[in-house]
């Protein structure tokens, strides 16, 4: 079965700091896609960043970049200079080549305190 | 550019009701997708559209049924609703390209069966 672990249900730190978010997932494909997706209040799912598992260079967009450890099946997302706004939940997901199905971990709740 | 439109916003419904969620997409995406949000879960896909005319059952059909009116809308049902289907769900659409396939998400439909 494939499946996707965010091991921190919640995390906090101060504002302009540097956060890592875990995410491990488990799958026999070799071609598939991983992604970041924000929650905040407002409940809206934004996508903050993808990365293609054949890609060995990591993902990167603005202040998040990702950690992709094929061998291990990790996907960590870092947040540099936190900010306020980044107060959200946190998915990590993945989606087959041969498959539209997006499998989803449970989500870690981020706190950016001032 | 609306994006993607879900509606109601909230809903209340006793056991038995039945009642449909609405979603519209003005991206001209090809595939669309319903999912639910439990507390403490990611999402589980519900049912999804590759294409118009075309429906597919996702993760936890039961209960549920979909019909992709257009290549714009996309609708839930639920014809005798009970209270396990107490939660939030999100519409998507996406379009798959080479170098693509990212979902973007509805604002969410918070419903509660009593």
């Amino acid at each position: 079965a494939q499946t996707v672990t965010q091991s921190q249900p919640e995390m906090s730190v101060q504002e302009a700091e540097t956060v890592t978010l875990s995410c491990t997932y488990d799958t026999s494909e070799n071609n598939y896609y991983l992604f970041w997706y924000k929650q905040p209040p407002s409940r809206q799912m934004i996508l903050v960043i993808r990365q293609e598992a054949y890609k060995q260079q990591n993902a990167t967009e603005n202040r998040f970049s990702v950690n992709f450890q094929k061998a291990a099946k990790s996907f960590s997302l870092k947040i540099s200079d936190s900010q306020l706004g980044d107060t959200a939940m946190y998915f990590c997901a993945f989606r087959v080549d041969s498959n539209y199905q997006l499998i989803w971990g449970a989500g870690t709740k981020l706190i950016i305190k001032p | 550019n609306a994006g993607v439109t879900q509606t109601p916003k909230f809903q209340v419904l006793k056991t038995g009701q039945s009642m449909t969620l609405q979603c519209a997409q003005d991206m001209n995406h090809n595939s669309m997708y319903w999912y639910r949000q439990d507390p403490g879960m990611g999402l589980r896909l519900i049912y999804y559209s590759a294409s118009e005319g075309t429906t597919d059952k996702g993760e936890v059909p039961n209960g549920y049924n979909v019909s992709r009116l257009n290549k714009r809308e996309f609708s839930l049902r639920l014809e005798s609703a009970a209270p396990s289907q107490t939660s939030v769900y999100f519409c998507a659409s996406s379009e798959w390209t080479a170098s693509t396939d990212t979902q973007y998400f509805g604002p969410g439909t918070r419903l509660t069966v009593l």
